[in-house]
């Protein structure tokens, strides 16, 4: 496995509260992603990163924000979480080529 | 906007046949191709990347084919086993807003079931 590690992986939360979503990867590639799924919706991108402190939005954007101050890490907060925020979130790299995924967090707002 | 679809949503074959999985897409200036695998509650598996200059790609019993004018791909499994029992997801990686960087657009995947 591509060397990309997600945390939590598992997280309940009160409507309301920040989370923060952590994807830490070890290839030193240069593109980072955040993605949901959600049954009916497929795959959507939410934020995406082409280098440190290089972000920009994907089609799901609203409630989110990201942050990439080091190659290797690349955040995900939801700045107050709300109840369509349940889903699980993938965090994916790549260089160029192809793109490899973590094993997802599973986040529910309740 | 780029869409992808793929068809069949849902299949279920006993073992042992060859089975194809559709997926087409409706903007042809793509990078590449990827297909992959994922299992219930787990995250994705690659299976086979095709650059936009290729027409195939092959991995054991795997074969996934590119007509980038058409805007269609084909994965093709052979001689299927239980354990391919999986949902398969085709993403195409193009230019997200013009430049910049590039994403992946997903379909919503064939969910597939092989009968022992």
């Amino acid at each position: 496995d591509a060397g990309i590690t997600q945390s939590p992986r598992h997280k309940v939360t009160e409507t309301g509260t920040p989370v923060t979503l952590r994807c830490h990867q070890t290839e030193n590639h240069r593109y980072m992603y955040w993605y949901r799924q959600d049954p009916g919706h497929g795959l959507r991108l939410i934020h995406y990163s082409y280098g440190v402190k290089d972000t920009d939005k994907g089609e799901v954007s609203d409630g989110y924000s990201v942050s990439r101050s080091k190659t290797e890490d690349f955040l995900l907060t939801l700045e107050s979480a709300t109840s369509s925020q349940t889903s699980v979130y993938f965090c994916a790299i790549s260089e160029n080529t192809e793109a490899f995924f973590g094993q997802g967090t599973r986040l529910t707002v309740v | 906007k780029q869409e992808v679809t793929q068809i069949p949503a849902a299949l279920s074959v006993p073992e042992g046949e060859n089975l194809v999985l559709n997926c087409s897409f409706t903007d042809s200036a793509i990078y590449n191709l990827q297909w992959f695998r994922q299992d219930p509650g787990k995250g994705l598996t690659s299976l086979l990347l095709i650059q936009s200059s290729q027409r195939e790609q092959t991995s054991g019993r795997l074969n996934a084919s590119l007509d980038k004018s058409s805007g269609r791909s084909t994965l093709y499994i052979a001689a299927s086993q239980p354990g391919d029992s999986a949902t398969y997801l085709c993403a195409v990686r193009y230019t997200y807003k013009g430049g910049g960087a590039d994403g992946l657009t997903f379909g919503k995947g064939t969910h597939l079931i092989i009968q022992p």
